[in-house]
């Protein structure tokens, strides 16, 4: 079955502090992941792909096919990356269609 | 450009009635989805479009449920004879096209659901 697990409902850190969203997914096959973040009263957005391998607001996330994880990290956390970050799978089928897990909410205190 | 609209943006129903919601997405994105989102979930799939029609339905939960899209553009979630267990969040996505890999989906604000 393909799911994505986030363990952490919710992440408080303080400003400065290394932060790490955890991400596991189960998925037979390549997989395709991303992050996904929603600020508040805002829509949800695209943070990340792990194809491109890229650095957005400070955060990385790199695939680990072996332990099927696919963590978002940040080494010094700002208060303005305080959201509800979700982790997402495109599925199997050529559709497209993403399969997210529960989120986690990210509080970053002064 | 204007990103993907949806409407209303908070509907409130009695049980038993029909609702409508809908999307606009994004000028020349051909592929449109919708997600539903319960209150302290992730989001679940409900159906894909390709242009205006529908290859994926598999994650409508019930025959009360049913889509529609029109030409490449505004497409309708309808609810039939709501229940208390549809209230959620109802996303609209869309994107340029599918199968190339990540290729980004652009999020509407949602419609909130509240049947009583």
């Amino acid at each position: 079955a393909q799911r994505v697990t986030q363990p952490e409902k919710l992440l408080s850190v303080f400003k400065g502090a290394p932060v790490e969203l955890k991400c596991n997914y189960s998925y037979s096959g390549s997989p395709e992941l991303f992050w996904y973040v929603q600020y508040s009263r805002q829509r949800l957005q695209l943070l990340l792909r792990h194809i491109s391998r890229e650095s957005i607001k400070g955060f990385t996330a790199d695939l680990n096919k072996g332990e099927t994880s696919f963590h978002l990290k940040k080494p010094f956390a700002q208060e303005e990356d305080s959201a509800m970050y979700y982790c997402a799978l495109k599925g199997s089928s050529n559709t497209g269609k993403l399969i997210f897990g529960q989120g986690t909410t990210l509080q970053v205190k002064p | 450009g204007a990103g993907v609209s949806q409407s209303p943006s908070n509907k409130v129903t009695e049980k038993g009635k029909d609702v409508e919601l809908r999307c606009d997405p994004i000028s020349g994105h051909t592929a449109l989805y919708w997600y539903r989102q319960r209150l302290g979930q992730g989001l679940e799939f409900l159906i894909y479009f390709q242009g205006n029609s529908a290859p994926d339905k598999s994650g409508l939960p019930s025959d009360r449920f049913s889509a529609e899209r029109t030409g490449e553009s505004v497409s309708t979630l309808t609810i039939q004879r709501t229940q208390q267990e549809d209230s959620a969040v109802y996303l609209c996505a869309s994107s340029l096209a599918v199968g190339e890999r990540g290729n980004e989906q652009f999020f509407g604000p949602g419609t909130r659901l509240t049947v009583l």
